[in-house]
């Protein structure tokens, strides 16, 4: 499998421009994480999907943020407008439901996000 | 609240020496542990996880985790590390059932000097 893919690896932007990420789960799962990852905060779970629906959102920052799923094996982080507060690494993971309860949590490689 | 603690930011150690990263968590059910690894600007790679059963995990790499529910720690080990293992080691702990809400530890950061 290629595991979680993400796009692009870096980004660079400047202050006010709209923002997106992306990310292709691995095949199979039903699960998908959002992350940021910052020096100050560390590792932060933005917001995650079940089956497409996003069921979890308490970690998005602000209204500036928004995320999607249209189908099983896409999903989008957008920033609108960017800050150079959100410079960060995001990160996509993927995952499967198990009896019982849920598969390891597989990362992508992340996206390195810049705003100046 | 979950939480995860790993009092050592950054851990220097000599190639071949033995390693213990420590970690402890507060969470108020049984939890799932994970330690993971990542490289310089890559992703987090799982090294291993413990769910329940022997308390003594195996993971990849040479690397185990002991699970003491009394002293709520989860500390990684290694026999004789690699130059190869620089990297940063990040703690985290989810829920038992359903969706995994991980939520990880600063991370430590691990240096080799040969």
């Amino acid at each position: 499998d290629a595991g979680v893919i993400q796009s692009p690896r870096h980004e660079v932007t400047e202050m006010g421009q709209e923002v997106t990420l992306r990310c292709k789960p691995i095949s199979g799962h039903d699960y998908l994480f959002w992350y940021r990852q910052t020096m100050m905060r560390g590792l932060e779970l933005l917001i995650y999907f079940n089956n497409n629906v996003p069921i979890d959102d308490s970690g998005m920052p602000e209204d500036r943020f928004s995320a999607k799923m249209p189908n099983a094996s896409f999903s989008t982080l957008k920033i609108q407008p960017s800050e150079p507060r959100d410079s960060a690494v995001y990160f996509c993971a993927s995952s499967r439901t198990l009896t019982g309860g849920t598969d390891t949590q597989y990362f992508g490689p992340g996206t390195r996000l810049t705003v100046l | 609240a979950q939480s995860v603690t790993q009092p050592d930011i950054h851990i220097t150690v000599s190639e071949g020496a033995s390693l213990e990263l420590r970690c402890n968590y507060s969470y108020g059910a049984t939890p799932y542990l994970f330690w993971y690894v990542q490289s310089p600007g890559q992703g987090l790679q799982l090294l291993l996880k413990y769910f329940s059963g022997d308390t003594l995990v195996q993971g990849i790499k040479g690397f185990e985790a002991e699970f003491k529910r009394s002293q709520s720690s989860f500390n990684l080990r290694k026999p004789s590390v690699h130059w190869s293992d620089a990297a940063e080691y990040f703690c985290a702990v989810g829920q038992l059932q359903g969706a995994q809400k991980l939520v990880f530890g600063q991370g430590t950061r691990l240096t080799i000097n040969p």
